[in-house]
């Protein structure tokens, strides 16, 4: 079916290496910031999150780091898998209801 | 969490019509986004459907292009009207749920739509 973030940058990875994706968020005032994944066909689903006061946190093969000096986050994908291929956002909040989404990173597995 | 759905899932409409997306949730919750994503694109938030009260329109989106209704907690409608090739996109629904300090929101499938 068609995909979404057709002109979105794309990271190739090779199916077991590790993966970086980035994102520069836009305000210092942000207190908290989610990793959204959005399969093609699908809606952005919640992969992890990080408060401000945090400089990184750790899921399930998932680690999330923060920098304020420079408002950057970054998405680090262990072992990356098949399945991780899909386009990946970063979302702020300023502690409000309003998310403000990055742009999108695709991720493309190569076998 | 929450589950979320919208109907229809996909719809391909003539320039002029409107379409009417429904989104259901399987819990009660307070608000309720709605969200475009064009092809290409990030998510922006059109607005925010609170229950009872009318929803609240983010700048460059209108009441007049995108009516929404939220009869009750769990159900909202977006429609988008006198439609143009312009409006294909993605339109999301999402839900807040509250997490303690700060609210996740969880994101319905979305309803692509192909404006001729």
């Amino acid at each position: 079916g068609e995909s979404v973030g057709l002109h979105l940058p794309t990271l190739s990875v090779q199916e077991g290496d590790n993966s970086i994706i980035n994102c520069a968020y836009s305000n210092s005032a942000s207190d908290y910031f989610i990793w959204y994944k959005q399969e093609s066909g699908k809606g952005p689903q919640f992969i992890i999150d990080i408060r401000s006061n945090m400089d990184k946190r750790q899921g399930q093969r998932v680690t999330v780091l923060l920098n304020k000096t420079v408002k950057h986050l970054s998405l680090q994908i262990a072992a990356t898998q098949p399945g991780d291929s899909a386009v990946y956002f970063c979302a702020e909040n300023q502690g409000t209801y309003k998310y403000i989404f990055g742009t999108g990173t695709r991720l493309k597995v190569l076998a | 969490s929450a589950v979320i759905s919208q109907k229809p899932s996909r719809d391909i409409c003539q320039r002029g019509t409107s379409l009417t997306i429904q989104c259901q949730v399987d819990s009660q919750v307070t608000m309720m986004f709605w969200y475009r994503q064009q092809p290409g694109q990030s998510l922006t938030l059109i607005a925010t459907a609170n229950q009872g009260s009318e929803a609240t329109y983010e700048s460059g989106f209108v009441i007049d292009k995108f009516p929404i209704s939220r009869p009750n907690l769990t159900f909202s409608t977006l429609t988008v009207s006198n439609m143009s090739p312009e409006d294909s996109s993605i339109y999301l629904c999402s839900v807040e749920i509250s997490g303690g300090h700060y609210n996740e929101q969880f994101f319905g499938p979305g309803t692509r739509l192909t404006v001729l």
